[in-house]
């Protein structure tokens, strides 16, 4: 079934760094949504895009979502200790359901 | 609201023992699901339901587990009997409606260890 593959799985950063991670997928999404899961925590939204080329921002985070809608990113600013935790891209499955990328696990350093 | 409610909150178990894991899913959503999260695994879905009707079990991972939600505010899934390979964090989670355009508001999950 549909697959969305997120690198990396590790980011060490200093505190006030920059962090991105990537989201891929062989086929063309018609969607991409965004969770946080902090430690010890569960699953929270962030954001869902929609449209080919795509930009939100959040304060910090910058959301994109490829020309060819197979790929997105979530680019962080100067990172603080409160961005810690696991960052998950999720898109449509062959049933239409959301199926979850690996993750990426930021870890910040203060 | 008080969100998706899950109990327990931690659940440690032996080997060979029955394991219920409860949800309440926000009222008013219509859709409920079971995910499974492990560090090599990642977050499955394992089930899912619309309007209490079971939809999709293909995540399932064996006979062993089953799945019901017998209204609208509750649903259980259930390991029996269990194996330390079970051992993870299983998060319900619930939407107004289907598809991958709505978001997921996941509960805080239940960790279950098997020994």
């Amino acid at each position: 079934g549909q697959q969305v593959m997120q690198i990396p799985q590790y980011q060490h950063v200093q505190e006030g760094e920059d962090f991105t991670t990537y989201c891929n997928s062989s086929t063309t999404l018609s969607n991409i949504q965004w969770y946080k899961q902090r430690p010890g925590g569960h699953p929270v939204f962030l954001i869902q895009l929609v449209k080919s080329g795509e930009v939100k921002k959040q304060k910090r985070l910058t959301f994109q979502f490829g020309e060819a809608k197979k790929n997105s990113s979530l680019h962080i600013t100067a990172t603080q200790t409160t961005d810690v935790g696991t960052y998950f891209c999720a898109g449509p499955d062959a049933g239409n359901m959301l199926t979850f990328g690996g993750g990426t696990r930021l870890m910040v350093k203060p | 609201d008080a969100g998706v409610i899950q109990s327990p909150r931690h659940e440690v178990t032996e080997m060979g023992q029955e394991v219920t894991l409860r949800c309440k899913p926000i009222s008013g959503h219509d859709y409920l699901f079971w995910y499974r999260q492990t560090m090599m695994r990642g977050l499955e879905l394992l089930i899912y339901f619309n309007n209490n009707v079971p939809i999709d079990d293909s995540g399932m991972p064996e006979d062993r587990f089953s799945a019901k939600m017998p209204n609208a505010s509750f649903s259980t899934l259930k390991i029996q009997p269990s194996e330390p390979r079970d051992s993870a964090v299983y998060f319900c989670a619930s939407s107004p409606r289907g598809g991958a355009y709505t978001e997921a508001f996941f509960g805080q999950g239940t960790r279950l260890t098997v020994v």
